[in-house]
């Protein structure tokens, strides 16, 4: 079972569909982040919450709204998404001063239609 | 600003053998950390190993080691024995601590198929 575990899997959306993506971690972590991965460019960083309190915006748009209720879930609402947004979101965790390590979850496959 | 370069978008490599991951950054820090990090197809990324940067020897967990090369700004991933189940697509990221989280930049990945 992994610690960090995404909903749903995979979503299909229309440009002017809402939706929300969620993620919630059993580890105990403080910190919690949003990244996007795109076929052949480095995972972007999108979000990061650290014990609740948004920490780094990294120049989203705000088509992609952020919530972190608590430390333990993490969510990303979507509207009026463009095709370009067709992706895969991973949430990832982490605990303050420790190894350095992220513990992601599987990751939601985004398509925009 | 930080990068990191993973320059083989491919690699194959028959069972058993060794293979060895290219990653070069840049950077004008002194205190940092490196990473690898795996993700098979279709399953959820993790931790193979890591290195800080303030250490001279190189990183080894069973079969994975690291080659660090601080001034050449070089960290290679050397896979011994390979087995099926590292076929995956591995990251090079860099890190730096900011204020209670990880400031990750990672490189674009290298996807490496394990033959049998």
């Amino acid at each position: 079972e992994t610690g960090v575990t995404q909903t749903p899997r995979h979503l299909v959306m229309g440009m002017t569909n809402k939706k929300s993506l969620k993620c919630e971690q059993h580890l105990g972590h403080n910190a919690m982040y949003w990244y996007k991965q795109s076929a052949k460019k480095p995972l972007e960083l999108m979000f990061v919450y650290n014990f609740k309190e948004q920490t780094e915006n990294n120049s989203v748009p705000s088509r992609f709204s952020p919530e972190c209720p608590n430390s333990s879930h993490l969510f990303l609402h979507l509207h009026t998404l463009q095709p370009e947004d067709s992706a895969l979101y991973l949430c990832a965790s982490s605990f303050d001063w420790n190894t350095g390590e992220l513990f992601f979850g599987e990751g939601s496959r985004l398509t925009v239609l | 600003a930080q990068t990191v370069t993973q320059s083989q978008p491919e690699m194959s490599v028959q069972e058993a053998e060794t293979v060895t991951l290219s990653c070069t950054y840049d950077t004008s820090e002194n205190n940092y950390y490196l990473f690898w990090y795996k993700q098979p197809p279709s399953r959820q990324m993790i931790l193979v190993i890591r290195q800080e940067a303030y250490k001279q020897q190189n990183a080894t967990e069973n079969r994975f080691s690291v080659n660090f090369q601080k001034a050449a700004k070089s960290f290679s991933l050397k896979i011994s024995d390979s087995q099926l189940g590292d076929t995956a697509m591995y990251f090079c990221a860099f890190m730096k601590r900011n204020s209670g989280t990880y400031k990750y930049i990672f490189g674009t990945g290298t996807r490496l198929k394990v033959l049998a």
